[in-house]
């Protein structure tokens, strides 16, 4: 089945602990982006890359790191959390970034809370 | 730059009415948009886009859109709403002149509740 994974899904942590969210998927796209969702917000970019070692910033990336090693995982690392990272973490692949406008796919979601 | 505006946070109507949730977008080209839904506790659905051609759009689940140029709108419409329809809309736009070339993405509006009442 073609989907997009992420882990985990629910996380609670402290202010300044490091994490990583991973994002994974299996229908060999070029594309892929982190979002974050807010209410009243809709979905900001985060980060997105064109393809393996090709990473760049997205509208709200501060406070965030990326990396694309592989062409299926894009792991989100928060290298000091802060509460207003607070959020629901979409991560989404697609097929082409350049030209055509292929649709997204995106994962289920990861809600983090930073205390 | 580019930007959606949804200016209905919550859309209620009652099933077999139809229904229509509202997107306005502003690009300096030609836009490419799309509709997305989002269930509870799942990550967005891609239902349908608008890329050029018929200016109405068919797409998954019996919804459709309309694209107008003249009043950049991008609306979501069906004609007969289900309770199983309820969950939280977005539009998005991506600019095909956007400064940041082809890899600039989609930027997506704040979202539309729509609840279907039985």
């Amino acid at each position: 089945e073609a989907q997009v994974t992420q882990n985990p899904r629910y996380l609670i942590t402290v202010t300044g602990k490091k994490l990583t969210v991973t994002c994974s998927q299996n229908m060999n796209h070029e594309y892929m982006s982190w979002y974050r969702q807010d209410p009243g917000l809709g979905l900001r970019q985060i980060y997105y890359s064109m393809n393996v070692e090709v990473t760049d910033k997205g509208d709200v990336p501060e406070g965030y790191k990326v990396s694309r090693k592989e062409k299926r995982n894009f792991p989100l690392i928060l290298e000091s959390p802060s509460p207003n990272q607070t959020s629901l973490y979409f991560c989404a692949s697609s097929s082409r970034g350049l030209g055509v406008a292929d649709e997204q796919f995106f994962g289920p979601g990861t809600r983090l809370t930073v205390l | 730059a580019q930007s959606v505006a949804q200016p209905e946070d919550q859309v209620n109507v009652a099933e077999g009415n139809p229904l229509t949730v509202k997107c306005t977008y502003s690009v300096s080209g030609n836009p490419y948009l799309f509709w997305y839904v989002q269930y509870p506790n799942r990550g967005l659905q891609f239902l349908l886009k608008y890329i050029t051609g018929d200016n109405l759009v068919k797409g998954s689940y019996g919804f459709e859109a309309e694209f107008n140029k003249s009043q950049t709108s991008f609306h979501l419409k069906k004609p007969s709403a289900l309770v199983s329809d309820s969950a939280l809309y977005f539009c998005a736009v991506r600019d095909l002149l956007s400064s940041r070339g082809s890899a600039r993405q989609l930027t997506f509006g704040s979202g539309t509740q729509l609840t279907v009442l039985p």
